[in-house]
């Protein structure tokens, strides 16, 4: 069973940092490509970042660039999303997500989201 | 505002079929394939269609994706209490070298 689960969300000022992680286990996690999606409370959804599966191509949202990293230990089976220069906007639930085969923007499995608050 | 353009609601009644449509320009749903997720209340998006017209494995064959020019729409058939929720459509833009999506469709069943 494919599984998708996001930890280190938490409260962080504006300015701050914070990693999120997503540990992904039932299938061969280096084979897909994965994606950070975000959506602010009662609000949308708004794609953050992807990354390929060998970790050599990302690309983010202009909103994210030059503030947030993704990248990915294939050996661990986790994905990583650095935010650093957080904003009071970052405010979101933060979903990874698995890119479908054959369909690299299109999100097959979805982890339950970990909540990013930036307050001071 | 979301690049891929939404109506905010849609409606109707057990049995009916309707229709969300969600609306582009070349960049995105012009030059590349369209999805479209469905999120219940308090959970995570669900893929419903992907490459425009495909549905994953355990998608009912009551949801339908077609794709016209910079347009795409999501139908839905034999509408059913279970299917009140919000729908989103998204695409890759070329031009902004990123997943847009749409702001989404909440859809009631009266």
């Amino acid at each position: 069973e494919v599984q998708l689960v996001e930890s280190g969300g938490g409260l962080v000022q504006p300015g701050g940092s914070l990693r999120l992680s997503c540990a992904a286990s039932g299938f061969t996690f280096s084979s897909y490509w994965m994606h950070w999606v975000r959506q602010a409370p009662g609000k949308g959804l708004v794609w953050v970042s992807r990354i390929r599966s060998d970790g050599s191509t990302t690309n983010y949202a202009d909103s994210v660039k030059g503030r947030f990293t993704i990248s990915r230990d294939n050996a661990k089976n986790t994905l990583y999303l650095q935010m650093n220069s957080l904003r009071v906007e970052d405010t979101a639930a933060y979903y990874c997500a698995r890119a479908a085969t054959g369909a690299p923007n299109a999100n097959d499995y979805w982890g339950q989201g970990t909540l990013v608050t930036v307050s001071s | 505002q979301s690049v891929l353009t939404q109506a905010p609601s849609a409606s109707g009644t057990p049995g009916q079929r309707v229709t969300i449509s969600c609306s582009g320009s070349s960049s995105n749903i012009g030059s590349n394939t369209v999805n479209w997720y469905q999120q219940l209340p308090g959970t995570a998006p669900k893929l419903l269609i992907y490459i425009n017209n495909q549905r994953p494995s355990g998608v009912p064959d009551r949801f339908s994706g077609s794709k016209s020019g910079t347009s795409a729409s999501l139908a839905i058939s034999g509408l059913q209490s279970e299917d009140e929720a919000d729908y989103y459509c998204a695409a890759w833009d070329d031009s902004l070298n990123g997943v847009v999506f749409g702001g989404g469709t909440k859809l009631t069943v009266l």
